[in-house]
C-alpha cells in the first residue's frame, strides 16, 4: 500500500497569515497516461466527518472558498491556505486514490491559532 | 443533494459482530458510477479505508486486507442503502466508524459525501 506521510503534525498561524501543509507519498500518485495525480485533500472539524476539500491535487470541489490551493506532483503535494481565517482550525488530511482500493490517508496536521 | 445517514449499536461486546447501515438519499446505491465505502477512524488507526460495494452490470466488493476475514459490506436495493458488518470484534476495533460515496469521473477517487459517523465502543 502507498503510505502517505504529512508534515508537521500540527501547527500554530496567525489570523490572516499564509498556511502550508505538506504530503509525500511512498512512490509516486502521477498517472502518466492522463497526467493527473491521484491525491485528494480533505478538511476536518471535531465531531464532524472529513469533508473534501481539493481532488486531482489541485481541483477545488465546488463551493471551496478560493483560499484553499493544492499543488505539487509525483510525491510531492503542499495544501496552502492563503489568508487563514478562525473557521479553517480543524485537522486536514492528505489521501491518494492512485492504487485504490486501497485509499489510504496521511496521518492528519492540526491547524490552530496562534 | 446527497445525504448518507448511519445508524446502529454504538456498544458490541467482544467476539460479536458489529453492524452499521448507511440509508441513501439523492442516489441510488445501484448507480453505475458511485461506489458505496465503509471507512472507520480511530487515535491509533488514523483513516482507515475498509470496504466498498458497487454496481457494474453487477455487484462488486472490494476490502481492505487487514479485515478481509472479518468484513462483509451489503447493498440493499429495496431500501436504498447498504450495511457494514464486522465479526469476531475486539477492542481494537473501537473507532468512529463512516460510510462514504465516491463517485466516478466527478471528483476523481475523492470520498465527495460523508456519512455523520457512529463511534462504536467494543467492551464487555
Amino acid at each position: 500500500d502507498i503510505v502517505m506521510t504529512q508534515s508537521p503534525d500540527s501547527l500554530a498561524v496567525s489570523l490572516g497569515e499564509r498556511t502550508t501543509i505538506n504530503c509525500k507519498s511512498s512512490q509516486s500518485v502521477l498517472y502518466s497516461s492522463n497526467n493527473k495525480n491521484y491525491l485528494a485533500w480533505y478538511q476536518q472539524k471535531p465531531g464532524q466527518p472529513p469533508k473534501l476539500l481539493i481532488y486531482w491535487a489541485s481541483t477545488r470541489k465546488s463551493g471551496v472558498p478560493d483560499r484553499f490551493s493544492g499543488s505539487g506532483s509525483g510525491t510531492y503535494f503542499t495544501l496552502t491556505i492563503s489568508s487563514l481565517q478562525a473557521e479553517d482550525v480543524a485537522v486536514y488530511y492528505c489521501q491518494q486514490y492512485y492504487t485504490a482500493p486501497p485509499w489510504t490517508f496521511g496521518q492528519g496536521t492540526k491547524v490552530e491559532i496562534k | 443533494q446527497v445525504q448518507l445517514q448511519q445508524s446502529g449499536p454504538g456498544l458490541v461486546k467482544p467476539s460479536q459482530t458489529l453492524s452499521l447501515t448507511c440509508a441513501i438519499s439523492g442516489d441510488s446505491v445501484s448507480s453505475n458510477s458511485a461506489a458505496w465505502n465503509w471507512i472507520r477512524q480511530s487515535p491509533s488507526r488514523g483513516l482507515e479505508w475498509l470496504g466498498r460495494t458497487y454496481y457494474r452490470s453487477k455487484w462488486n466488493n472490494d476490502y481492505a486486507v487487514s479485515v478481509k476475514s472479518r468484513i462483509t459490506i451489503n447493498p440493499d436495493t429495496s431500501k436504498n442503502q447498504f450495511s457494514l458488518q464486522l465479526n469476531s470484534v475486539s477492542p481494537e476495533d473501537t473507532a468512529v466508524y463512516y460510510c462514504a460515496r465516491v463517485i466516478a469521473g466527478t471528483t476523481g477517487g475523492g470520498f465527495d459525501y460523508w456519512g455523520q459517523g457512529t463511534l462504536v465502543t467494543v467492551s464487555s
